[in-house]
């Protein structure tokens, strides 16, 4: 069974930085290209970074573009996602996620971690 | 950034009841649209995908049509397990969005 772990959600003051992990188990990491998602406390989904299966390749939300890193390491199985500068606006859970599709062109986000909170305050 | 909308915001319905949610895009993204359901607590998982493909497991209630800007989520049949939260998102192009989501409660 597919399964992915996130990891290392925290209280933050604001202008400290955060590192998220992703673990993935049960299938090959690197055929899979990745998402960070998030959602504010009672708010709906943002679409925050995502990031090739070979990890050339990445995307930003234009919020977090220049805050936010993604990367992997396919050898460990694990994505993730250094955040600096974090904000108060920063404050929600973060979910990774599976991106279906390939070659650059990705149709939906298939199988979800459970989600990993981080407070900025 | 291509922005995304639906309706409605929420909507009360019993089981049983067929329910539609619909979901527009601010610029034509073909069939790059996927739906999730999100319950209280939980992650969203995966519906559809293509705008009409039900993924692998989803009951057949379940399913979507259109394509350009405007998109329709189907639910035949309303079950108990079916209350939650419904989001629609583009993957024409990053940045991907989200609609704002559409609660469905009794």
């Amino acid at each position: 069974e597919v399964q992915l772990l996130e990891s290392g959600g925290n209280l933050v003051l604001p202008g400290g930085s955060l590192r998220l992990s992703c673990v993935l188990s049960g299938f090959t990491f690197s055929r899979y290209a990745m998402s960070w998602v998030r959602q504010a406390p009672g708010k709906g989904l943002e679409w925050v970074s995502g990031i090739s299966g070979s990890g050339d390749t990445t995307y930003y939300a234009d919020s977090v573009k220049g805050q936010f890193t993604i990367s992997r390491d396919n050898s460990k199985n694990t994505l993730f996602l250094q955040m600096n500068s974090l904000r108060a606006e920063d404050t929600a859970v973060y979910y990774c996620a599976t991106m279906m599709g390939g070659g650059g062109y990705y149709y939906a986000m298939g199988v979800w971690g459970q989600g990993t909170t981080v407070i900025v305050s | 950034d291509i922005q995304m909308t639906q309706s409605p915001s929420s909507v009360s319905a019993s089981v049983g009841d067929r329910v539609t949610i619909t979901c527009r895009a601010s610029q034509v993204i073909g069939s790059w649209l996927a739906w999730y359901q999100q319950k209280p607590g939980k992650a969203p998982t995966l519906l559809i995908y293509s705008a009409s493909s039900l993924r692998g497991g989803v009951p057949s209630r379940f399913s979507g049509s259109g394509s350009e800007t405007d998109f329709t989520l189907t639910i035949s049949g309303l079950q108990p397990e079916d209350f939650a939260t419904y989001y629609c998102q583009q993957a024409k192009s990053f940045p991907f969005t989200f609609g704002p989501g559409t609660k469905v409660d009794i």
